[in-house]
C-alpha cells in the first residue's frame, strides 16, 4: 500500500540540528511532491515547504528560510527535511506528506488532488 | 501570503445534527485549490475534500464541500460520533501552502 515511513522521535539541545527522513513506498516516488508540515502539541499544522523529488526543486515558508533544507535520494526513495539552529520552539511532531497530482481528463490540465498521505510523524524535542 | 481564517474556532454540537465549518481566504486561490482535512489526538490530518469541493477517495459521502469566491464551507450534513475532532483548511494554489488555524467540534 501507499505509505510514507518516517524516521523515529529525535531529542536535540539547543543550537544544533535534526534531519528527519521520510521513505515512501507503494507509488512512483519521484511523481509527486512531498510537503513537510510540524505541529506543536496543542497546536495547530504549520506548513514548513515542499520538494519535487523529480527535479529536486523546494520552496519553503518565509518562516523557515535559511534554516530548513529539503533534499532526496530518488534510489531508495527517501525524502529529508533538516532543520539548522534549533530552539526550544521547534519542538513539534514533524509530518512528511505527499501532494498528489496527475492529468485530469476533467479539468484538462495537470491537476493537484491535496495531500492525501501522511507519515506518522517524528517527535522533535529541543531541550537543554 | 494567503492567510485563511476559520470559524467559528469550537463548535459544539450533537450526532444528528449539520455541521457547518467556515474558511475564508485573504486572497484568491488558485485554481480553487483548497482541501479540508479532520484530525483526531495521537494522528496524522486525513485528507476529506479537495479542489474546493470534492470528495478524497472513502469519504463518506454526508462530507461536502462548497466555495464562493474567497469563502469556503465544509459542511456535515449529519454527524457520526466519529466525526468530532479538529478541521483545518489549506490553501495549496500558491506558496505558501498556509493552513487555517483549526476548528474544533466538540460533542454538546
Amino acid at each position: 500500500q501507499v505509505q510514507l515511513v518516517q524516521s523515529g522521535a529525535e531529542v536535540k539541545k539547543p543550537g544544533a540540528s535534526v534531519k528527519v527522513s521520510c521513505k515512501a513506498s507503494g507509488y512512483t516516488f519521484t511523481s509527486h511532491h512531498i510537503n513537510w508540515v510540524r505541529q506543536a502539541t496543542g497546536e495547530g499544522l504549520e506548513w514548513m515547504g515542499w520538494m519535487n523529488p523529480n527535479s529536486g526543486n523546494t520552496g519553503y515558508a518565509q518562516k523557515f528560510q535559511g534554516r530548513v533544507t529539503l533534499t532526496r535520494d530518488t534510489s531508495i526513495s527517501t525524502a529529508y527535511m533538516e532543520l539548522s539552529s534549533l530552539r526550544s520552539e521547534d519542538t513539534a511532531v514533524y509530518y512528511c506528506a505527499r501532494l498528489s497530482s496527475g492529468w485530469s481528463s476533467q479539468a484538462g490540465y495537470y491537476y493537484y488532488y491535496g495531500v492525501d498521505v501522511w507519515g506518522q510523524g517524528t517527535t522533535v524535542t529541543v531541550s537543554s | 501570503e494567503i492567510v485563511l481564517t476559520q470559524s467559528p474556532g469550537t463548535l459544539s454540537l450533537s450526532p444528528g445534527e449539520r455541521a457547518t465549518l467556515s474558511c475564508r481566504a485573504s486572497q484568491s486561490v488558485s485554481s480553487s485549490y483548497l482541501a479540508w482535512y479532520q484530525q483526531k489526538p495521537g494522528q496524522a490530518p486525513r485528507l476529506l475534500v479537495y479542489g474546493a469541493s470534492s470528495r478524497a477517495t472513502g469519504i463518506p459521502d454526508r462530507f461536502s464541500g462548497s466555495e464562493s469566491g474567497t469563502d469556503f464551507t465544509l459542511t456535515i450534513s449529519r454527524l457520526e460520533p466519529e466525526d468530532f475532532a479538529v478541521y483545518y483548511c489549506q490553501q495549496y494554489g500558491n506558496s505558501p501552502y498556509t493552513f487555517g488555524q483549526g476548528t474544533k467540534l466538540e460533542i454538546k
